[in-house]
């Protein structure tokens, strides 16, 4: 069955520190893969996005994703985190015409 | 604005009670889907739609039905709420290039 897991429920770090959010999936055959972010009491929105390419993809806000196909990992990546950063995390992946959603993972921001 | 729109936002049930979320969309597209958010869980797919007239299941279907009977609306209804329906529900309707847009969410609460 299609599947995305995300292992880290939540994440605290310091400002500055380096962030990486682990996204692995299981789907058969082509898949397209995404990160979502979700500020509180807003809906989800597009970071970024990967297709086919480059297995580095940048995406807003500083971030950024790399897509290692032998690990079926797509993992989420900032070098420097600011407080604004505190929200909450979705990987997803589509495989024909179904988007599958990770379970999220809880970034807290310490200033 | 353009986009998703859900009715209504927010909506309290007593179990066994029925209801409709209406979803609407105005960028003609073909592809649109129902998501329950829960704490933890992330986003489950409930139904989806490839296009008008179709419907088909997701992670989660039962407990709901969905129609298409037109291009721009999605419904979602709910013939016998139980308190585990108790969500946030988003739709959400992705580009060609499969960014999904997500409205607004509807907070349901069944006592």
């Amino acid at each position: 069955a299609q599947s995305v897991s995300q292992h880290n429920h939540h994440v605290i770090l310091s400002e500055a520190a380096s962030l990486e959010l682990g996204c692995n999936y299981s789907y058969g055959g082509t898949v397209n893969l995404f990160w979502y972010v979700q500020y509180p009491g807003q809906h989800l929105q597009l970071l970024l996005k990967y297709f086919s390419g480059d297995p580095l993809v940048k995406g807003i806000k500083g971030f950024e994703a790399e897509f290692i196909k032998s690990k079926f990992s797509f993992n989420l990546r900032k070098p420097s985190v600011q407080w604004s950063d505190t929200a909450e995390y979705f990987c997803a992946a589509s495989s024909a015409s179904k988007i599958i959603f990770g379970s999220g993972t809880r970034l807290s921001i310490r200033p | 604005n353009a986009g998703v729109t859900q009715t209504p936002k927010f909506r309290v049930l007593k179990t066994g009670q029925s209801m409709t979320l209406l979803c609407a969309q105005d960028m003609n597209h073909e592809y649109m889907y129902w998501y329950r958010q829960d704490p933890g869980m992330g986003l489950r797919l409930i139904h989806y739609s490839v296009g008008e007239g179709t419907t088909a299941k997701g992670e989660v279907p039962d407990g709901y039905n969905v129609s298409r009977l037109k291009k721009q609306n999605f419904l979602l209804g709910l013939e016998s709420a139980a308190p585990s329906q108790t969500s946030v529900y988003f739709c959400a309707s992705p580009t060609s290039t499969g960014e999904l847009f997500f409205g607004e969410g509807s907070r349901l609460t069944v006592l």
